[in-house]
């Protein structure tokens, strides 16, 4: 079956620790987005990548950084730099077709990772 | 400013009635995309329905359907004959242009009584 996974579905650091959160997927997408969420609310993009190799940042990427070496992987780091680390993460993607021009396309998501830091 | 406003926190609804969340949107843009997403407790994101800015029909699907009103700039999900399973939170989500980002309302909780 198609789709996307993310792992672990939870994650303990402590304070001061690097984390990478997972994200592979079978769809064939060219596109792959990070997404936080904090309790009761929408999410936030944190960054995204259109093609292997190149990203850009989201709304909130300070203290995160991301890497696209291949086309079915798009983990995200969450560094010691990120001061409110502890959220739920949503990893997303959609295919280079529906990227150009073509808004009416929905991200598909992973089931997310919730990350605790203490 | 925001883009994406959902200003019930929390909604009630009775089995097998209909119920109406609200969503309203800012944008300059002519051609955009609205979405509406459904997230049980479990934290997946589900996709549950789309409207484009250029459609004149309102979307449906299924028990779901939008009350599209592209003057006032709202976009309104109607689940109707409510299940015990629509208790969940529901996301309103905008794309402008075909960039591929999804802006997010802040959500509503729907709860349905039995």
């Amino acid at each position: 079956d198609g789709g996307i996974t993310q792992s672990p579905k939870y994650l303990f650091r402590k304070e001061g620790q690097n984390v990478t959160l997972s994200c592979e997927q079978n769809l064939n997408h060219d596109a792959m987005y990070w997404y936080r969420q904090d309790p009761g609310q929408g999410l936030r993009l944190i960054y995204y990548s259109q093609i292997v190799n190149d990203f850009q940042k989201g709304d909130i990427a300070e203290g995160y950084s991301v890497s696209r070496e291949k086309k079915e992987s798009f983990p995200l780091t969450v560094t010691s730099a990120q001061k409110n680390p502890t959220a739920f993460y949503l990893c997303a993607s959609r295919s280079i077709s529906e990227v150009l021009g073509m808004v009416h396309s929905p991200l598909h998501f992973g089931n997310g990772t919730r990350l605790t830091v203490t | 400013a925001q883009k994406i406003t959902q200003t019930q926190p929390g909604m009630f609804v009775q089995e097998k009635e209909a119920v109406t969340l609200d969503c309203t949107y800012d944008t300059s843009d002519q051609s955009y995309g609205l979405f509406w997403y459904k997230q049980p407790s479990s934290g997946e994101m589900i996709f549950l329905i789309y409207q484009g800015s250029y459609d004149e029909q309102n979307a449906t699907e299924g028990r779901y359907s939008l009350n599209f009103q592209k003057a006032r700039k709202s976009t309104n999900l109607v689940i109707s004959a409510s299940q015990l399973g629509d208790s969940a939170m529901y996301f309103c989500a905008m794309r402008e242009g075909g960039i591929g980002k999804l802006v997010f309302g802040a959500g509503t909780i729907l709860r349905v009584k039995s």
